[in-house]
């Protein structure tokens, strides 16, 4: 089945800003809203940046997403030790006819 | 604010049926929105097993259409996946969650984890 294209991994120092990407399609992201979600070792995902670009209550605004044609971005400025973790993006996928979830991306802060 | 639960037998033998419920707890919306389905193999990526609405309709990932079975119980407040003819392959993390709109799922549950062998 198909994924949302996202590198393995990613990696930064403590205070950088790392973004990580998301590549899809015209029948996912090209037309539809994108999800992040952050996975904490041991943990269930939890809701990072929804619509693109709007943050849940509670999450910092050193989070932020953003969306251009098929691809989507989330970047993480002032890197902390707690953002080591997975993150997933996800989109609705026509195709699918349900959403569809990027591969994950390892963020390691060096 | 809304809580999810999952439950069910953390082993199952190959070729058999697994069977999981959501408890959905808390939440003045806890109505709104019934569940969906995600699972996890060991070291990999989410994978959308399928959903069901208010209504009841369900709505199946094609890759467990022919095996799977998602429920609701508004009674009780909660939704169950049965996924029959489990192989190995099987083995996750089971997720429940909160379907809110398209892809966007809070809260999940904690998960758990089911492993296929005999």
């Amino acid at each position: 089945q198909s994924v949302l294209t996202q590198p393995p991994s990613a990696s930064g120092t403590p205070g950088q800003r790392v973004t990580i990407s998301c590549s899809g399609s015209s029948s996912n992201i090209g037309i539809y809203t994108v999800t992040w979600y952050q996975q904490l070792p041991g943990t269930a995902p939890k809701l990072l940046i929804y619509d693109n670009n709007q943050r849940p209550s509670g999450v910092p605004d050193r989070f932020s997403g953003s969306k251009s044609g098929t691809s989507a971005s989330l970047a993480i400025s002032g890197l902390q030790s707690d953002d080591e973790a997975d993150y997933y993006c996800a989109a609705w996928d026509d195709r699918l006819n349900g959403p569809l979830f990027g591969g994950g991306t390892k963020l390691a802060v060096l | 604010q809304v809580q999810l639960q999952e439950s069910g037998p953390g082993l199952v033998k190959p070729s058999g049926t697994l069977s999981l419920t959501c408890a959905v707890s808390g939440g003045s919306d806890s109505s709104n929105n019934w569940g969906t389905w995600v699972r996890q193999p060991p070291g990999k990526g989410l994978e959308w097993i399928g959903e069901i609405y208010p209504s009841g309709t369900t709505n199946y990932n094609p890759l467990f259409k022919s095996r799977v079975t998602i429920s609701i119980d508004k009674s009780k407040n909660q939704f169950s996946l049965k996924l029959r003819s489990m192989t190995a392959a099987d083995t996750a993390v089971y997720y429940c969650a909160m379907p809110r709109s398209g892809s966007r799922f809070d809260p999940w549950g904690r998960g758990t984890l089911v492993t296929v062998s005999s």
